[in-house]
């Protein structure tokens, strides 16, 4: 079956400093891919994502990759924030199944 | 403007108590979900509505029935509770990607469940 692994956390990071979170995916198909993110005490919100292969998602100086060769989807940011301390998410989605997969999230401190 | 909402955002009851999780989505998605999510943050699908119809059903005990009278509305009951039962509960809705394939989904902000 599918499913997405994740690097455990939580990951503590200086402010500035650059930032990776593994993700890996096993699929039958050809999913798409999503890095939601969770902020203290609200739901999760879609950060990003890639469709297919090659693609690159972007949004609020993150980036990930959608890496057919290597199914990953690894999560960077050059220069991290405080306000970036949260939960990330990984998750794939195949276009014939309703339910998206998540990995297990990491979180993230950013020390000032 | 919200998306998804639901209601009550924080819930405290003693075990073996009836509740209900009111979720609505005005994004006119076909496909209603609920989550639940534990202290280690680690999220597990409970249900998946779309158009009204059950079309998800995971391991969840039968004192969970989700119910949705249209399909803007997915709502929760859960009988006899337990301590077990704690956690945040999110609602979320989907939309298939056009052209792509895959769904991506909108959450609402939680209920967070406390069993006394």
């Amino acid at each position: 079956g599918n499913s997405v692994t994740q690097m455990e956390g939580p990951v503590t990071l200086s402010e500035e400093a650059f930032l990776t979170i593994n993700c890996t995916y096993t699929a039958t198909g050809y999913p798409s891919l999503f890095w939601y993110v969770q902020y203290p005490g609200e739901g999760l919100q879609l950060l990003l994502k890639a469709t297919k292969a090659d693609d690159k998602g972007s949004n609020k100086g993150f980036e990930a990759t959608y890496r057919k060769e290597t199914t990953s989807f690894h999560l960077e940011k050059g220069s991290v924030q405080v306000s970036d301390s949260a939960v990330y998410f990984c998750a794939l989605s195949e276009n014939r199944d309703d339910k998206i997969i998540f990995g297990k999230g990491t979180r993230l401190h950013i020390l000032p | 403007d919200t998306a998804v909402s639901q209601t009550p955002k924080y819930l405290v009851t003693q075990m073996g108590n009836d509740k209900s999780i009111k979720c609505e989505q005005n994004l006119g998605h076909d496909t209603m979900y609920w989550y639940k999510q534990d202290s280690k943050k680690f999220l597990k699908i409970m249900f998946s509505y779309n158009n009204k119809e059950l079309i998800i059903n995971e391991t969840v005990p039968n004192r969970f029935s989700p119910k949705s009278p249209d399909k803007a509305h997915l709502n929760l009951h859960i009988n006899s509770l337990e301590l077990g039962d704690s956690a945040v509960y999110f609602c979320a809705s989907s939309q298939l990607l056009s052209g792509t394939g895959g769904y991506e989904q909108y959450f609402g902000p939680g209920t967070r469940l406390t069993v006394t």
